[in-house]
């Protein structure tokens, strides 16, 4: 079936350390998978990070990039260098290109802590 | 700015209880959804709505049912509440199409206890 997979449920970075979130997917019954980023901080709703509908382009907001890899099928989160702000639950997402109904398939998010 | 309202924001109840979720959004956005998220299991799709009175089946439907009543207002509906549905549950709305960004409310935490 289709589905996205976070390995890590939390990660500890020390500010000004770089960060790298792993994702990746599987699209057996998705012709064009199209990839976003996602962001919940405390208290809030989840906003958009950042998205990708092409194979091979990178997606970029906040510092924050990620390149849809399709050979690998991954979509990996990095930041060079991350802020006591960035705190917050990161949630990979999944749709299908070739649909309209905007329906997503979510990782089960990776909680980012990050220290001062 | 984009806007999706949930309320309440918290909710207890008992077991075999009637419970009443809204959701309003003031984005005009034909696309509506309900998830829940739960440890371990990510969001899940429960019901989704593409318009006033239209109604589609999620992923994890079963226990719930959901009315769209106008273009802004959508609503879940748990008509006899067990602790398996306590949980985090999200609203969103959107345009429609896979391209399109979700817009989120800021959650309703139910407890069935």
């Amino acid at each position: 079936g289709d589905s996205v997979t976070q390995t890590e449920g939390q990660v500890t970075v020390s500010e000004s350390k770089s960060l790298i979130i792993n994702c990746t997917y599987s699209a057996t019954s998705i012709g064009y998978p199209n990839l976003f980023w996602y962001v919940r901080y405390p208290g809030e709703g989840l906003q958009l990070l950042l998205k990708v509908i092409t194979a091979g382009q990178k997606g970029s907001s906040r510092g924050f990039e990620a390149t849809y890899n399709k050979e690998a099928t991954s979509f990996h989160l990095q930041k060079a260098s991350v802020q006591e702000s960035d705190s917050a639950v990161y949630y990979c997402a999944l749709s299908d290109g070739s649909g309209n109904t905007g329906k997503l398939i979510f990782g089960l998010g990776t909680t980012l802590q990050v220290q001062p | 700015e984009a806007a999706v309202t949930q309320s309440p924001r918290n909710k207890v109840t008992v077991t075999g209880g009637n419970v009443t979720l809204s959701c309003r959004q003031t984005n005009s956005h034909n696309y509506m959804y309900w998830y829940r998220q739960d440890t371990g299991h990510g969001l899940r799709l429960i019901h989704y709505s593409y318009g006033a009175g239209n109604l589609q089946i999620g992923d994890v439907p079963d226990g719930y049912k959901a009315t769209r009543t106008t273009q802004e207002d959508f609503f879940l509906l748990l008509e006899l509440a067990s602790p398996s549905q306590t949980s985090l549950y999200f609203c969103a709305s959107s345009p429609g199409s896979s391209q399109n960004t979700l817009y989120f409310g800021a959650g309703t935490r139910l407890s069935v206890l």
